[in-house]
């Protein structure tokens, strides 16, 4: 079965600190996505890589960049991270248009 | 763009009542999904569908292409069902989608 891992569960950074969520699937799916989930605005895709190296802005990708160095790793990167940014992160993966597999998710907190 | 609408966004009924959760969209699309959220945060895909209807133990997924509308009904519900309904469509070569704001279902014993 796919595994997608999300390095952290919750996370607590203060204004201003760069931060770097990690997110590794095992499955060699060709596609990865960040999206973030807000209560009332459902999931919001962020970045979205279809290859190494290879990445594609999504819908907010303001305040964010993102790696993908290796195949199975994909990073989003809060640049210097402020409140609004405090969120539920969700890495998912899909091979071609086959349905996305989702980690646990990341509750991030920006004090 | 693609908009897509869930109704209700909120649904509380008795364990054993019939469910049933609507998605609507504004244009053509190849392919509409029905994903799960449990409290805690994890998804799954519960099913991935082009036309007619799927059925997977007590959930059905149906599809009216020409209305531009999706059904999750589920049957004999039980309390393990509250979860947050997710609602999502896609596009042919496109892996991208398109989410609606889900539709939170509590069910009570």
């Amino acid at each position: 079965d796919v595994k997608v891992t999300q390095s952290s569960r919750y996370l607590v950074k203060r204004t201003g600190e760069k931060v770097f969520l990690e997110c590794v699937q095992d499955m060699d799916h060709e596609n990865m996505f960040w999206y973030r989930q807000d209560p009332g605005l459902g999931l919001r895709l962020i970045y979205f890589s279809y290859d190494v190296k290879m990445k594609e802005k999504g819908d907010i990708p303001e305040g964010y960049s993102v790696s993908r160095e290796k195949k199975e790793r994909f990073s989003l990167i809060l640049e210097s991270a402020s409140t609004n940014q405090t969120s539920m992160y969700l890495c998912a993966s899909s091979q071609g248009v086959q349905p996305q597999h989702f980690g646990d998710g990341t509750r991030l907190s920006i004090l | 763009k693609n908009e897509v609408e869930q109704s209700p966004q909120n649904l509380t009924a008795q364990e054993g009542e019939f469910i049933t959760i609507n998605c609507s969209y504004s244009v053509g699309i190849s392919a509409l999904h029905w994903l799960q959220q449990h409290p805690g945060g994890g998804i799954v895909s519960l099913f991935m569908l082009s036309s007619g209807k799927k059925k997977h133990g007590r959930l059905i997924a149906t599809i009216n292409i020409q209305e531009k509308h999706s059904s999750l009904h589920i049957t004999a519900s039980h309390p393990r069902d509250s979860a947050v309904y997710i609602c999502a469509t896609s596009n042919f070569g496109n892996e991208k989608l398109t989410f609606g704001t889900g539709t939170r279902l509590t069910i009570i014993p």
